[in-house]
């Protein structure tokens, strides 16, 4: 069955520190992978897709068959990237996992 | 240009009430979803739309649950006989591009409409 895992909740972190927002699917066929953002008060919105690995906002995620993840990065966070992450599978079908809310203090 | 609009944004509903729930998806855009939120829980898939074909519905979890999308613009999501367990937020987004296998589909989403059914 295909399944989108995103382990954590929430992920508090400071500013200036390095994060990684964890997240694991399964999935027997070559998966389309994606990262979706939800700012506060604001609509869901695509953040990266992993087939054209780009970095947007500093983020990256790349995919690893072997250990069926896909977890995005950045190197150092800023305030304005608290916001609920969701990450998801698939094509038309897009399955998402249950999400991680994202909180950098100052 | 407008995105997705959806509504009414909130609606709260007697149980047993019937719902109509309204997207607008981006003008020209081909395809068109709806996923059910509830709290805590990411979106979960109820139906796809390929301009005014319904391609896949496997996602509605009762028969009280139909969705249509006549003139392949508009879509309307309805709940009959609404049910507590129906509370959510429903979300629409449409995307340019028709059904590929592999296809990459960046969906842009609506702000959905938060059902309340008391």
């Amino acid at each position: 069955a295909q399944r989108v895992t995103q382990p954590e909740k929430l992920l508090s972190v400071f500013k200036g520190a390095p994060v990684e927002l964890k997240c694991n699917y399964s999935y027997s066929g070559s998966p389309e992978l994606f990262w979706y953002v939800q700012y506060s008060r604001q609509r869901l919105q695509l953040l990266l897709r992993h087939i054209s690995r780009e970095s947007i906002k500093g983020f990256t995620a790349d995919l690893n068959k072997g250990e069926t993840s896909f977890h995005l990065k950045k190197p150092f966070a800023q305030e304005e990237d608290s916001a609920m992450y969701y990450c998801a599978l698939g094509g038309f079908k897009t399955i998402f996992g249950a999400g991680t809310r994202l909180f950098v203090k100052a | 240009g407008a995105g997705v609009s959806q509504s009414p944004r909130y609606k709260v509903a007697k149980r047993g009430q019937d719902v109509a729930l309204r997207c607008d998806p981006i003008s020209g855009h081909v395809s068109l979803f709806w996923y059910q939120q509830a709290l805590g829980q990411g979106p979960e898939f109820l139906t796809y739309f390929q301009n005014e074909a319904q391609l896949d519905k496997s996602g509605l979890p009762s028969d009280r649950f139909f969705a249509e999308r006549p003139e392949g613009s508009v879509s309307t999501l309805k709940i009959q006989r609404t049910q507590q367990e129906d509370s959510a937020v429903y979300l629409c987004a449409s995307s340019p591009t028709g059904t590929v296998p592999l296809g990459s589909y960046e969906q842009y989403f609506g702000p959905g409409t938060r059902l309340t059914v008391t």
